[in-house]
């Protein structure tokens, strides 16, 4: 009964450094997002898969890049850090379009 | 471009409170409006709108949709201290994204 992992929970990272955010569903859900929420702010979307197979950006996808593995899974690289990346990343799921997201608890990252 | 405001930005009441929080949205090709709560981590799903007029309610909350004035509301009676927690309205339109308001953090003291 896991819903939606994401791993890590925390990272730091230098300046120019590369990471891949892991996210894992099991609820057999087509679609898959990623959103980063910055202080004070609500949610806004990377990227998504809206079926396993495709991608497409969303409202800031400049310095990431994604893989849709498999129907499970959906990664989020980032390439080349840099400070204004810190933030907090969700990995979301849902059914199809038109029906409620299900989170993951989150990866706190810090560029510095 | 998709928008959607909340008000307030915060607000603070105490126990036994009731509160309304608003949504107002801008988008093109409007499908639903959904409420999620947002506590230390994760954001849970609280309710869906696609209806106006129709009244969504679970226990003390409960939520409305108004289509032509392009807003929602959120209503919490009775408030306890484990209401204290983000509250987040996304839109979601035809193309299937979601834009999310900045959210209302809501302080309930006991």
């Amino acid at each position: 009964n896991a819903g939606v992992t994401q791993t890590p929970k925390f990272q730091v990272l230098k300046t120019g450094q590369s990471m891949t955010l892991q996210c894992a569903q099991d609820m057999n859900h087509n679609s898959m997002y990623w959103y980063r929420q910055d202080p004070g702010m609500g949610l806004r979307l990377i990227y998504y898969s809206a079926s396993e197979g495709t991608t497409d950006k969303g409202e800031v996808p400049n310095g990431y890049n994604v893989s849709r593995l498999n129907k499970r899974e959906f990664s989020l690289r980032l390439e080349s850090a840099a400070p204004s990346q810190t933030s907090v990343y969700f990995c979301a799921s849902n059914r199809a379009f038109n029906s409620p997201l299900h989170f993951g608890n989150g990866t706190r990252l810090t560029v510095t | 471009e998709d928008k959607v405001v909340q008000s307030p930005l915060s607000l603070v009441v105490h126990e036994g409170d009731t509160v309304t929080l608003n949504c107002s949205y801008e988008v093109t090709n409007f499908r639903s409006l959904l409420w999620y709560k947002q506590e230390k981590k994760a954001p849970t799903f609280l309710f869906m709108l696609t209806s106006s007029g129709i009244e969504k309610k679970s226990g003390r909350l409960s939520s409305i949709l108004d289509k032509k004035e392009l807003f929602s509301i959120l209503n919490i009676t009775a408030t306890q201290t484990g209401d204290s927690a983000v509250y987040l309205c996304a839109v979601e339109t035809n193309a299937g994204k979601s834009t999310f308001g900045d959210g209302t953090t809501l302080t309930v003291k006991p």
